[in-house]
């Protein structure tokens, strides 16, 4: 079975500092691997795709499948980046896999001034 | 359309009471994805439709629970004997299917159901 995994529950930096938010993912296939983002009081929304290869927001995440890692970086932290970020796994749609997201438990990150 | 819905957005309710949860997804999905959410965890997926077939169930899904889409549009979670351990955040979702192009599953605001 498919599982992800973020190690750090909470990640505090300063505003201006480098971000790097954890993932690392198992599964033997070939999976679409996606970050999303919860800012205070709103819903969950899609923040990027591995897919996709482009960066959101200043955010980059690229896919190591050797090291079946996901890891979300921003060069340069801002105050609006506050929010919990999920990394999600869905198996490639593609190959019959029902696009169902199996989720990480989330790192709440806080930037600080 | 404003994007996917849900009613009502808190339930609290006495342990054995049943309850309804009502999901609007946004109108040109044909997907429509349950998930469940507790207290310091990532979303758990329960069960999904493509249009009113009901395709894929959780084990997480016990007899407890039902979910329908009975014309393909809206969909309702039903939890039969309540117990404190369904406490928590019921999240709806919806995207387009296979063949669409776009996969990004939108999400709900979700309901929180408080069991006592």
């Amino acid at each position: 079975a498919q599982r992800v995994t973020q190690p750090e529950k909470l990640l505090s930096v300063f505003k201006g500092a480098p971000v790097e938010l954890k993932c690392n993912y198992s599964y033997s296939g070939s999976p679409e691997l996606f970050w999303y983002v919860q800012y205070s009081r709103q819903r969950l929304q899609l923040l990027l795709r591995h897919i996709s290869r482009e960066s959101i927001k200043g955010f980059t995440a690229d896919l190591n499948k050797g090291e079946t890692s996901f890891h979300l970086k921003k060069p340069f932290a801002q105050e609006e980046d506050s929010a919990m970020y999920y990394c999600a796994l869905s198996l490639n749609i593609l190959t019959g896999g029902g696009n169902k997201l199996t989720f990480g438990t989330g790192t709440q990150l806080k930037v600080e001034l | 359309d404003t994007g996917v819905s849900q009613n009502p957005r808190h339930k609290i309710t006495k342990r054995g009471q049943n309850v309804t949860f009502r999901c609007d997804p946004i109108s040109e999905h044909n997907r429509l994805y349950w998930y469940r959410q507790t207290l310091g965890q990532g979303p758990e997926f329960l069960t999904y439709f493509q249009n009113e077939a009901q395709l894929e169930k959780s084990r997480l899904l016990s007899d407890r629970f039902s979910a329908e889409r009975p014309k393909g549009s809206f969909s309702t979670l039903e939890i039969q004997r309540t117990e404190q351990g369904d406490s928590a955040m019921y999240l709806c979702a919806s995207s387009p299917s296979l063949g669409q192009g776009n996969y990004e599953q939108y999400f709900g605001p979700g309901t929180r159901l408080t069991v006592t």
